[in-house]
């Protein structure tokens, strides 16, 4: 079946601008999760969302970042006023049980 | 929230010797500890994992082991080859709440 995807696969945006990256979860997973990492660096967690409960955030790293997950499936990322520190992959991951399916990821630039 | 501190940052073999690293966690609860092997430009995927009730697992030249008295767990790779050139993740999770370490950049030299 489909694994995990993610869009854009890549973003290049001018600082301060607004963007949305989009996760489709594997069918019937009820867990998902994104992760940023910068080059070269590890998987920095941002948030989590199980079911219907109220989602994780502790990751986020500033007010400027949020997420929504609709419907327990399709997930997005947005990041408002984009500084060139946001500037990374953001892989977004999903799981039924205990193993997390990665997706592929959106390289975000800001210029 | 769950720690995960995993060492060493990076590792450099020659083929066919050991590779190992260690990973410890602060949250006794955890019960889950998987590992995720990336390749350049890849994304991360499942080597191996185990769960509390066990000491020790292994799959072929990799095996993990786990002390959840010392709250630490290992990941060891016997006759290293080039293609087990990767960073490697591991992670501890509690009902699917996963934190993963920095990270092992592993080079096997040919």
């Amino acid at each position: 079946g489909a694994g995990v995807s993610q869009s854009p696969s890549n973003k290049v945006t001018e600082k301060g601008k607004d963007v949305e990256l989009r996760c489709d979860p594997i069918s019937g997973h009820t867990a998902l999760y994104w992760y940023r990492q910068s080059l070269g660096q590890g998987l920095e967690f941002l948030i989590y969302f199980q079911g219907n409960s109220a989602p994780d955030k502790s990751g986020l790293p500033s007010d400027r970042f949020s997420a929504e997950r609709t419907g327990g499936s399709v997930s997005t990322l947005t990041i408002q006023r984009t500084q060139q520190e946001d500037s990374a992959v953001y892989l977004c991951a999903s799981s039924l049980m205990d193993e997390q399916y990665f997706g592929p990821g959106t390289r975000l630039t800001v210029t | 929230g769950e720690n995960v501190e995993q060492h060493p940052s990076t590792l450099s073999v020659q083929e066919g010797d050991s590779a190992v690293i260690k990973c410890t966690y602060s949250d006794s609860a955890s019960n889950y500890f998987p590992w995720y092997k990336q390749e350049l430009g890849k994304r991360p995927q499942l080597i191996i994992d185990i769960r509390s009730n066990v000491g020790e697992k292994k799959d072929q030249r990799i095996a993990v082991t786990l002390n959840k008295t010392a709250k630490h767990f290992s990941l060891h790779i016997t006759e290293t080859q080039p293609e087990d050139s990767a960073v490697y993740f591991c992670a501890a999770s509690m009902w699917r709440d996963m934190r993963f370490g920095a990270g092992t950049r592993l080079t096997v030299k040919p």
